[in-house]
């Protein structure tokens, strides 16, 4: 069956260190991966997106990868601050018939 | 920019009642997006429009719910008659046309519905 799978429970990171959550998916072809995050009583906003032939993107202190061998996508926030606990989702784009579809998300606390 | 505003921010009705959202997306976005959000899990793509054409409505309660995008801006969504199960919060979400290769999704705060 088809499944998106992200960290399963809230992941509780030391403020400064870096958070890394994991996206892992199974018998799909994704065109490309995106990142977004969700704050409480709000919508997701874009962060990342990441295609299926590139290894790796960065933009400020996030950074993502993507290994289509192992079906996988790594979240990194480097120098993490309270400001940045939120929930995060990955998203995935279809080759097959242009789908999206977002992961469960992953509740992510930064302690201070 | 104006974001993606919808409204009504919250919505509580009876099961078997009518509810209509409304969203307007970003302007000069072709492409428009509703998703059902339920508490814990996330957002499941209800209908695609591209400008005020159906993309994929494959996953849209074509029973209860039913969508509409008039002159390729603002887009109505509608679920009658509701059920318990529809309490989720409904998001709409813009993009630029994906004939341009830019697939970034801009997404309003969205509708909290309570069906009782």
């Amino acid at each position: 069956s088809q499944k998106i799978e992200q960290n399963s429970e809230a992941l509780n990171i030391q403020e400064g260190k870096t958070a890394t959550l994991t996206c892992n998916y199974t018998n799909y072809s994704p065109a490309y991966l995106q990142w977004y995050r969700q704050d409480p009583g709000r919508g997701p906003v874009f962060l990342l997106l990441i295609r299926e032939n590139e290894k790796e993107k960065r933009k400020e202190r996030l950074k993502v990868t993507f290994d289509t061998t192992l079906k996988q996508s790594l979240f990194h926030i480097t120098a993490s601050q309270p400001a940045d606990s939120a929930t995060y989702l990955c998203a995935l784009r279809l080759n097959r018939d242009d789908k999206i579809i977002f992961g469960k998300g992953t509740r992510l606390h930064i302690l201070p | 920019e104006a974001g993606v505003a919808q409204s009504p921010r919250y919505k509580i009705i009876e099961k078997r009642q009518s509810v209509a959202f409304w969203c307007n997306p970003i302007s000069g976005h072709a492409t428009l997006y509703w998703y059902q959000q339920i508490l814990g899990q996330g957002p499941k793509l209800l209908i695609q429009f591209q400008n005020n054409g159906v993309v994929d409505d494959s996953q849209l309660p074509k029973d209860r719910f039913s969508a509409e995008r008039l002159k390729g801006v603002d887009s109505t969504l509608k679920i009658q008659p509701a059920k318990l199960e529809d309490s989720a919060v409904y998001l709409c979400a813009s993009s630029l046309s994906k004939t341009r290769g830019n697939y970034e999704q801009y997404f309003g705060p969205g509708t909290r519905l309570t069906v009782t």
